[in-house]
């Protein structure tokens, strides 16, 4: 199973909205409504922000969004802010009955 | 809240045997998943294997051979077992809860180094 496809970077200046896509196949992304977001700061355990496509993860601010269209899921943060500066990780469930993750975007705050 | 603390050598040998623990704190690993995900150096994640409460495994085609992950309900830690490393094997280690289809909590993380 390949990877997820994810932008290496995105940036942005606080206050504006970014998105990040996450390519897939019709095997992964495509095929199941089981995406989900991470968020992980240096040195720390990644952070469930989304799962199942758009639902957000207990506590997690209303500013991040998730969204699919065919193979690509897409997770917005608008209101961007400092705090927000991390690398985010897409994951799907798979046809293969496994899951295969993004190579990651690091996000930065300009 | 549930908390993930994992531990285990973190520099191995080639040919050695990776041996990962992750400690189940503030909750019981019952009526769970339990699975360990990877990220190599410049890589991104890579789900290797979970197993449930029963004992039931699945792991990942290519590393099926090389790993045995287990469950000890009476200390609730998982364990993962990776045989005959190689430096590929090298990487950040992660033990995670799955829900239904996601992924909550995480460990902190373990980085294991396989280097002669």
């Amino acid at each position: 199973q390949s990877a997820l496809t994810q932008p290496a970077s995105v940036s942005g200046s606080p206050g504006q909205s970014i998105t990040i896509s996450c390519t897939g196949t019709s095997s992964d992304i495509g095929g199941y409504n089981y995406v989900s977001w991470y968020q992980r700061h240096p040195g720390k355990a990644p952070k469930l922000i989304i799962y199942d496509v758009s639902d957000r993860a207990s506590g997690i601010s209303n500013r991040f969004s998730g969204s699919k269209s065919g193979n690509t899921a897409s997770l917005t943060i608008s209101g961007l802010q400092a705090e927000d500066e991390a690398d985010y990780y897409c994951g799907s469930y798979t046809s293969s009955l496994t899951w295969v993750f993004g190579g990651g975007t690091k996000v930065t705050v300009l | 809240q549930v908390q993930l603390l994992q531990w285990g050598a973190g520099l191995l040998k080639p040919s050695e045997t990776l041996s990962l623990t992750c400690d189940v704190d503030g909750g019981s690993v019952s009526g769970y998943y339990w699975t360990w995900i990877r990220q190599s150096p410049g890589k991104g994640l890579e789900w290797i294997g979970d197993i449930n409460q029963s004992g039931v495994t699945d792991y990942t085609p290519s590393l099926k051979s090389r790993i045995t992950i287990t469950l000890d309900t009476s200390r609730n830690q998982v364990s993962l077992k990776l045989g005959s490393v190689t430096a590929a094997d090298t990487a950040l280690y992660y033990c995670a809860r799955r829900v239904a289809k996601w992924f909550d909590p995480w460990g902190q993380g373990t980085l294991v180094t396989v280097s002669s």
